[in-house]
């Protein structure tokens, strides 16, 4: 089991809503992604925090955003949910998200919006 | 762009049979790394291996083991002796630095089901 936390794991919303979702990153690590993986499918990069700012973006429309904290944590931001927003996401935590550094995943939010 | 195809959705073994998973990947970066993750039913990726671009050497840690052919921009990796736990969804994933972050590029997955 990694030191990655994600809150909630189940989500319903309703279509036009918003949502924050909750991911606190293994201790010693500073870069945090995010990503939405479909049913079915592989997991999508939404975007990367690297010590409080966002430093590369997938492509995703600007209603997805985020936040990372002093302590590393973060959050996903989604508004105006469409019923396509409706997936598994997945928060990964590393050191300097650097390409030769394994990402720790945690268990995911399902969100389902109707 | 990068590209990772896991041509195979989903596949069905009888325990203790060996299986192997292919991966194939596309990239115009010269410096690269790949992985394999699991995926279990609770959700949550777990981490197998890396690779970087440099090091074709193959390996073999327990039960896995894993081929890379570069010549080929093959990443497969094979179960040796499967059992009733490894079955899951296995993802191969490809990592470049992109602008100073790392973009990871995933599989679509491949469905493993070990049969008791």
């Amino acid at each position: 089991e990694t030191g990655v936390t994600q809150s909630p794991t189940h989500l319903i919303k309703t279509r036009g809503q918003q949502v924050t979702l909750r991911c606190s990153s293994q201790s010693g690590h500073n870069t945090v992604s995010w990503y939405q993986q479909a049913l079915g499918q592989g997991p999508q990069f939404i975007f990367q925090y690297y010590r409080e700012e966002e430093n590369g973006r997938g492509n995703f429309p600007p209603r997805f955003s985020g936040l990372q904290f002093p302590n590393y944590s973060s959050e996903l931001n989604v508004n105006a949910l469409e019923l396509d927003d409706s997936a598994l996401y997945l928060c990964a935590s590393s050191y300097n998200g650097h390409r030769n550094t394994e990402a720790f995943f945690g268990q995911g939010t399902r969100l389902t919006v109707v | 762009a990068q590209k990772v195809t896991q041509a195979q959705t989903e596949i069905s073994v009888v325990e203790k049979e060996d299986v192997t998973l292919d991966c194939v990947y596309e990239t115009r970066d010269t410096t690269y790394y790949l992985f394999w993750y699991k995926q279990p039913p609770s959700g949550e990726l777990v981490f197998l291996i890396r690779r970087n671009s440099f090091d074709e050497q193959n390996e073999i840690s327990g039960r896995y083991s894993w081929n890379f052919q570069k010549s080929t921009s093959s990443f497969n990796f094979t179960i040796t002796a499967s059992q009733v736990v490894d079955s899951a969804v296995y993802f191969c994933a490809l990592s470049e630095a992109t602008g100073g972050y790392q973009k990871v590029t995933f599989g679509t997955g491949t469905k493993l089901q070990v049969i008791p």
